[in-house]
């Protein structure tokens, strides 16, 4: 069974960083790019960022709302992405979700982890 | 302000039909392909339509994918009341090298 978990969500001061971890399990990792996406409370899903496979250089884009200020990493050895956040700000506060991209034709998000909730607050 | 646009809202009651729009622009939905997810309440989202029109297996068939040019569609028939949840488009944007999504349009199921 396919699945994502994430960790490492939690109350942080504005300015302040946070690292959030995504390990997969019942795929090859190495085979996928990873996207993150988060949604503020009651709001819509807004994408965060891609970090891309071996085969694409292990890439990343980002949106322009959080570029300068989260790194996507990953360890295909640990199944695993990472979203290192720096310079948080109260509007990055948002449920994060780790989601498994399909292989081409297209790159739908095919797989959802459970989310965590990041709190930006003073 | 999200990059394609969908009512904030739909409704329907059982059994009907009904349609959900998505409007981009030539850099996402005119030259990439449209997924459409299912967000039901409390839960994390699911795909529940890819490249265009392509149901994932376990997807029932009531549920279809449509696009032409710079717009989309997701049209629901048979509306049952599980069907009541948030729905979201998203698409490859080549301009801004980005993902993007629609607003999400509330589905209520009178």
């Amino acid at each position: 069974e396919v699945q994502l978990v994430e960790s490492g969500g939690g109350l942080v001061q504005p300015g302040g960083s946070l690292r959030l971890s995504c390990t997969a399990s019942g795929f090859t990792f190495s085979d996928h790019y990873i996207d993150w996406v988060r949604q503020a409370p009651g709001k819509g899903l807004e994408w965060v960022g891609r970090s891309r496979d071996k085969t694409n250089s292990y890439t990343t884009d980002y949106a322009a709302s959080v570029r300068g200020r989260f790194t996507l990493s990953r360890d295909d050895s640990k199944n695993s992405s990472y979203l290192q956040m720096n310079s948080l700000k109260t509007e990055d506060t948002a449920v994060y979700y780790c989601t498994r991209v399909s292989s081409p034709p297209g790159r739908a998000l095919d797989r959802w982890g459970q989310g965590s909730l990041v709190t930006v607050s003073s | 302000q999200s990059v394609l646009t969908q009512p904030p809202s739909a409704s329907g009651t059982p059994g009907q039909s009904i349609t959900i729009s998505c409007s981009g622009s030539s850099s996402n939905i005119g030259t990439n392909y449209v997924y459409w997810y299912q967000q039901l309440p409390g839960t994390a989202p699911k795909l529940l339509i890819y490249r265009n029109n392509q149901r994932p297996s376990g997807v029932p068939d009531r549920f279809s994918g449509s696009k032409s040019g710079t717009s989309a569609s997701l049209a629901i028939s048979g509306l049952r009341s599980e069907d009541e949840a948030d729905y979201y488009c998203g698409a490859w944007d080549d301009s801004l090298s980005a993902m993007v999504f629609g607003g999400g349009t509330k589905l209520t199921v009178l």
